[in-house]
Formats: C-alpha cells, structure tokens, sequence
C-alpha cells in the first residue's frame, strides 16, 4: 500500500525557516517524480516544486523560487521541502505528492496527475 | 502560465442529480488534464486523468470529456458520498496549474 507521511509544519515568524519531510512507502520511490502542493486557508490548490526520481532535475513555482528547495533521499525514501525566508502568505497545508507514471533518472516532465497524496503539514507564518 | 477556469464555483444539488462541472484552460493542453475530488480536511482525490480516462476505484458514476482547452466532469447520479470541492489540474506543462475549484452543496 502507498503511504506518504508528511511532517514538520510549524509556526513560525516572517522571515525564519522550516523544512518538511514527507516519509514514503509502498512503491518504488526513485522510479517516481515528486512534488509538493500547498493549500491556503480555505483557498484552492497551489502548486509548490518538483524533483525527478533521481533527485538531479528540480522545477518550482514563481511564488517559492529563490526561498524554497525541493531535495529527496532515495536511501531514505524520503522527499524534503526546505522553506527559508517564509512570509505570511506561504501560510498553507503542504502536501507531499507523487506522479502516476514511472520516470528516468533526470525525468521530471509534467504529463502526469498525482496519484498519491499526503495527509498534510500545516505552517503558520504569522508576527 | 496556464490558467484554469472552472465554473460554477458552487452548485447545488440534490441525491440523484446529474451535476456537470465545465473546465477551461488559457490555452490547449492536449488533453493533459486531472480531476481531484476534495473533502474538507482531507487531501485531494484522482478521479480522473488523461482528460476522460477513469481511476481505478473510482465509481462510474464519474466522467470525464473535452479536448484542447474546454473539459468537463459530470457525475450522473449524486450520491451522499460526492457533496465535496472538485478541482480540475492541467498538466501539460509547468507550473502546473489547478482551477479554483468546484463546491457542490446539497440543495
């Protein structure tokens, strides 16, 4: 079974750093892209990074360029969600998820929908 | 970037009902296009992919049409289950972009 466990949600203030983890099982995790989607309060679905099965291809949103880097442990079986110079609207659930399709090493191309999802970390950035 | 525009934001409706949800992307995405279902507190669902093509598990009552920039979802038959925030995605490209989403309320 498919299981994606992410953590590491917090408040904090504008301006600090926080980084999630997403803990994967049940599937091949290197043989897969991942990304991370964030959802504000009561808003709709934002798109966040994604980072190739091997870890070497990476692509982000506008909004998190710069701030924001997406990195994975295949060891580990791990995806990672560093966030630095967080502001009041990086305000979000952050949801780890994975792609339907089995990729290359570098692949991180876009033609694919989530299949698995996370439960969801909350960060709070506020004053 | 690509945008999505779904419409309506909300529909009610009531157990029976066919319910269509309309799509439409700022450009043509080839059909690269996903449909979440969402309830409240919980992470968005696969329903359907490849603009028409069903998830396993997924019931029938849930499809999926369009092509280029117009698609639509339609669940045939409402069932207590389906009150939820429907979300079309297109991904045929980065970033990948969501629509606002769909509430369906019960009438």
């Amino acid at each position: 079974e498919v299981q994606l466990l992410d953590s590491g949600g917090g408040l904090l203030q504008p301006g600090g750093s926080l980084r999630l983890s997403c803990a994967a099982s049940g599937f091949t995790f290197s043989s897969y892209a991942m990304s991370w989607v964030r959802q504000a309060p009561g808003k709709g679905l934002e798109w966040v990074a994604v980072i190739s099965g091997g870890g070497i291809t990476t692509s982000y949103a506008d909004s998190v360029k710069g701030r924001f880097t997406i990195s994975r442990d295949n060891s580990k079986n791990t995806l990672y969600l560093q966030m630095n110079s967080l502001r009041a609207e990086d305000t979000a659930i952050y949801y780890c998820a994975k792609d339907s399709i089995v990729r290359g090493y570098y692949d991180s191309s876009p033609q694919a929908p989530f299949d698995y999802w996370g439960r969801g970390t909350l960060v709070t950035v506020s004053s | 970037d690509i945008q999505m525009t779904q419409s309506p934001s909300t529909l009610s409706a009531s157990v029976g009902d066919r319910v269509t949800i309309t799509c439409r992307a700022g450009q043509s995405i080839s059909g690269w296009l996903a449909w979440y279902q969402q309830k409240p507190g919980k992470a968005p669902n696969l329903l359907i992919y490849k603009a028409s093509s069903l998830e396993s598990g997924v019931p029938s009552r849930f499809s999926g049409s369009g092509s280029g920039t117009e698609f639509t979802l339609t669940i045939s038959s409402l069932q207590p289950d389906d009150f939820a925030t429907y979300y079309c995605q297109q991904y045929d490209s980065y970033p990948r972009t969501f629509g606002q989403g769909t509430k369906v309320e019960i009438k």
